[in-house]
């Protein structure tokens, strides 16, 4: 079974800019989650959705957006892109909502300049 | 709120030590513990997670087991390889389901 897939790998955009990043679930896998990773604040939850709704919500300004499409596959939006979202974005994805058990996939290394 | 502290790395050993990472948590009811690992170039993988006090999580011979009274889950393996070396995230899950990470420990290991 192929794994959870993000694209792209990596991004470089500038200040002002928006961004779309995407994720694939793993195969019968209806819930995604979005988690900000870098140097200075760890790990962070973005947001999870599941059956194209919106479930739960980290702290994060609105500019960070997100989807869920039918097929669960998943898109995360940043608008007005600052140089502090400059960070690895990953997705993991689970068979059910709030699942113990979440498979991430490599991540999407964006920069801002 | 919830939070999860873990020691500051990176921590060397070199092959075949015993190794400890030390995991504190802070968190209202009773989370969920997991631990993560984080391999060079890779995604995150969950490694072992504990439901309950006195839960003993393990996998590919690292343990953790859930202890309430001191709010810890400290991963243990007896004997590490080469191929250990990584970055390890304890992890919390509270009531609003959200996981809430530690800051991450380097492990690197000698040969």
């Amino acid at each position: 079974k192929a794994g959870v897939t993000q694209t792209p790998r990596y991004l470089i955009k500038t200040r002002g800019q928006q961004v779309t990043l995407s994720c694939s679930p793993i195969s019968g896998h209806r819930s995604v989650s979005w988690y900000q990773q870098t140097p200075g604040q760890g790990l962070q939850f973005l947001f999870e959705y599941f059956s194209e709704t919106q479930r739960n919500k980290g702290n994060f300004p609105g500019r960070f957006s997100g989807r869920q499409f039918s097929n669960s596959r998943s898109e995360m939006n940043v608008s007005t892109l600052e140089l502090g979202d400059s960070a690895l974005y990953l997705c993991a994805s689970s068979l059910e909502q709030a699942s113990y058990e979440q498979y991430f996939g490599p991540g999407t290394r964006l920069t801002v300049t | 709120g919830n939070s999860v502290t873990q020691m500051e790395g990176p921590v060397t050993l070199s092959e075949e030590a015993f190794l400890t990472i030390n995991c504190t948590y802070t968190a209202t009811g009773y989370p969920s513990l997991f631990w993560y690992v984080q391999y060079p170039g890779e995604g995150l993988q969950l490694l072992l997670k504990a439901t309950k006090a006195d839960d003993k999580g393990s996998n590919k011979g690292f343990e953790a087991t859930y202890r309430k009274e001191t709010t810890s889950f400290h991963l243990e393996k007896g004997s590490v390889q080469v191929s250990d070396s990584a970055v390890y995230f304890c992890a919390l899950k509270g009531s609003n389901y959200q996981l809430i990470w530690g800051a991450g420990t380097k492990l690197i290991i000698k040969p």
